[in-house]
């Protein structure tokens, strides 16, 4: 059973755009949602975290929006840039900071075209 | 990422034989994990342990055994390796309620 399921599978955005990675999730014990952007050859790197008290939170061009009745979270880059080609997941956690691990979705591969 | 250092960074070995893979971290955190990334699959936890006493199965546990031998070292063992397990390793450190970091990974093929 997937707790985390996470759309679409790979993105396509020009220069500019704005790139939206969607994410619902099933456990309602969850507590913690982390987006980790990683590059190839590298491990996942945290880019932006909420807790379900907020409904968003924006970071530089990366914003996350978190509907909590329909179990969903969403990552948002704004201006996207060729450098943010990258794949995206995101996860879940009972506890902050994912202490008894992060469940993740299945990753975005995202691409900008300059 | 040099605050975790994975070894080795790539492995290829045979069916049956057993494989180590090791973490080591320079931060002094408590806990530390092993995922595995497959393509298309995102990252699924194998094991963590919040200390050298405690250690706890995730959702993959099967045909894999940890040792945590220091706080600062975690290691991976598939006992009798089997091609299915051909995967991308990902160690991870994390304390208090700061996120997970994670290292650079070991790519293993089991051929």
């Amino acid at each position: 059973q997937q707790q985390v399921k996470q759309s679409p599978q790979s993105l396509i955005v020009q220069k500019g755009g704005i790139s939206i990675i969607n994410c619902a999730y099933e456990n309602t014990a969850f507590d913690y949602f982390p987006w980790y952007q990683q590059f190839p050859g590298k491990g996942p790197a945290l880019l932006i975290a909420i807790r379900p008290d907020v409904s968003e939170k924006k970071e530089g061009r990366f914003t996350i929006s978190f509907n909590k009745s329909a179990k969903q979270f969403s990552l948002h880059i704004m201006d996207s840039q060729p450098g943010d080609s990258a794949t995206y997941f995101c996860a879940a956690s009972v506890t902050g900071g994912g202490a008894d691990g992060l469940t993740f979705g299945k990753g975005t591969h995202l691409i900008i075209q300059p | 990422d040099a605050d975790v250092t994975q070894t080795p960074r790539n492995r290829i070995t045979k069916t049956g034989k057993r494989i180590m893979l090791e973490c080591s971290q320079t931060k002094g955190h408590d806990r530390m994990y092993w995922y595995r990334q497959d393509p298309g699959l995102g990252l699924r936890l194998i094991y963590y342990s919040f200390d050298v006493k405690d250690i706890n199965k995730g959702e993959i546990s099967d045909g894999y055994s940890v040792s945590r031998q220091a706080q600062a070292k975690f290691s991976l063992s598939l006992e009798s390796a089997i091609p299915n397990q051909t995967a991308l390793y990902f160690c991870a450190i994390q304390t208090g309620n700061q996120p997970q970091h994670f290292g650079d990974g070991t790519r293993l093929s089991i051929l």
